[in-house]
């Protein structure tokens, strides 16, 4: 089965801050890849899908590129209300596994 | 408005069966395929299985397989989890979720990201 990581697993900015968190797959999976948002306590929400789609009402200071095994997920300009946990998921064939997650505070 | 309400969580015995139900409206059930992810406590994100539209096709992670049973009846609007066997690593939030694509029609679980979530219901498995 194909591993997904992510890196950091958690990290720390300032407002206004540009903020990256990467996303690997152990094997190419082409760019079937979302990412996810989850505030703490509350629902995940999807951000982007097919690697670099913004999802329709997300902020455009979110960002996905990547293709293969490598994807990052980048935050513009950082907002308190960012804070949050963020999980890439691969959906291009069984198990749709997650990433392992980032949690992403303000310093 | 797409709706998904999970139902039939609580508290059940190691060894013991549990069967969630999720019951989907604001949209045609029957083209879209569907999947639940849980969250244990404190703990990231884990995908546990998905079916097709049809009801044909059925996927489950490792952790869950020979166990767990997905199913829907679309003619209720409504997705299933049948769980046996459970254990404590099976302590978790569970969440329905729909799988989304670019058509109209997002029938195969493959290729089909998920959106949206519904609430969740939390199953806890103890003595």
């Amino acid at each position: 089965d194909i591993q997904m990581t992510q890196s950091p697993s958690s990290l720390s900015a300032s407002v206004g801050d540009r903020v990256t968190i990467t996303c690997r797959a152990s094997q190419g999976i082409s760019n079937y890849l979302a990412w996810y948002q989850q505030k703490t306590g509350k629902v995940p929400k999807l951000l982007i899908y097919a690697a670099s789609t913004l999802q329709s009402g997300v902020p455009s200071r979110f960002s996905g590129s990547g293709s293969g095994t490598d994807f990052t997920l980048t935050i513009s300009s950082l907002q308190p209300e960012d804070v949050a946990s963020y999980y890439c998921q691969k959906y291009d064939s069984a198990p749709f596994t997650f990433g392992p997650g980032t949690k992403v505070d303000i310093k | 408005e797409v709706q998904l309400v999970e139902s039939g969580g609580g508290l059940v015995q190691p060894g013991g069966s549990l069967r969630l139900s999720c019951a989907a409206s604001g949209f045609t059930l029957s083209t879209y395929a569907m999947s639940w992810v849980r969250q244990a406590p404190g703990k990231g994100l884990e995908w546990v299985s998905a079916i097709s539209g049809s009801g044909g096709s059925t996927y489950y992670a490792d952790s869950v397989k020979g166990r767990f049973t997905i199913s829907r009846d679309n003619s209720k609007n409504t997705l299933y989890l049948q769980m046996n066997s459970l254990t404590a690593e099976d302590t978790a939030v569970y969440y329905c979720a729909r799988l989304s694509c670019s058509s109209s029609s997002c029938q195969s679980p493959p290729r089909n990201w998920i959106d949206p979530w519904g609430q969740g219901t939390l199953v806890t498995v103890s003595s």
